[in-house]
């Protein structure tokens, strides 16, 4: 069974600061997508592919990592960003989530 | 626009059946793997299934959790997918999204639903 561990848990922030999210697997990655979600609402796609933006993503998202340790990042935090972000390992046809970072104000 | 509706979903006892629909639009619905997930109360996400396209065979994979109780299919006529749910547990207890894979190779999902919520309870 893969692990996936999203750290921290919680990161307490201030709009205009920087967010690093980290996702660690226990295995290898043969993807690895970033998705965010608000109260109510369907998670949605981020970074794929570990690095790549999906349409429609501010450039204040990056992700980064291979193997099985990742990062997403975001600069200069804007209000809207404050959400819940989970991390998606795939690898021989099973798809993981971590356990998702809460960034708060 | 691109978009997938789902529904079916409801309130059922435990050992009865459900399937749920996820209804697309705004793309060509044959071209793309589709997934089901789901989302326990106060939960984080689950993936539940996945089916390939019709040049894959429409082959399905299956969460440990719901395998042997849950079957995924499809009909690109009518870009449509579906859950069958059999069996139910409590622990079913879930909004359930539909989601459109970015790429054939199922890496990544573009496309959520709202969901349609589960209830299994007596």
């Amino acid at each position: 069974e893969i692990v996936v561990t999203q750290s921290p848990g919680t990161l307490s922030l201030s709009p205009g600061e920087r967010a690093t999210l980290s996702c660690r697997a226990s295995q290898s990655c043969e993807y690895l997508a970033w998705y965010q979600q608000k109260p109510g609402q369907p998670p949605r796609l981020l970074i794929y592919d570990g690095s790549y933006r999906a349409a429609g993503i501010p450039d204040r998202f990056s992700g980064s990592g291979s193997g099985a340790d990742f990062t997403l990042t975001i600069n200069r935090l804007e209000p809207e960003d404050f959400a819940v972000y989970y991390c998606q390992h795939y690898a021989t046809q099973v798809w993981t989530f971590g356990q998702g970072t809460r960034v708060e104000i | 626009e691109v978009q997938v509706v789902e529904s079916g979903g409801g309130l059922v006892e435990p050992g009865r059946s459900l399937r749920l629909s996820c209804t697309a639009s705004g793309f060509t619905f044959g071209d793309h793997p589709m997934a089901w997930f789901r989302q326990a109360p106060g939960k984080g996400l689950e993936w539940v299934s996945y089916i390939r396209t019709k040049g894959y065979s429409e082959t399905t994979e299956y969460a440990a959790s719901v395998r042997g109780r849950f079957t995924m299919s499809r009909d690109d006529s009518k870009s449509v997918a579906y859950l069958q749910m059999n069996s139910l547990e409590i622990e079913d207890t879930a909004i359930y999204y539909c989601s459109k894979s970015l790429r054939i190779v199922g890496d990544a999902f573009d496309i959520w639903g709202q969901g349609t919520v589960v209830t299994v309870s007596s």
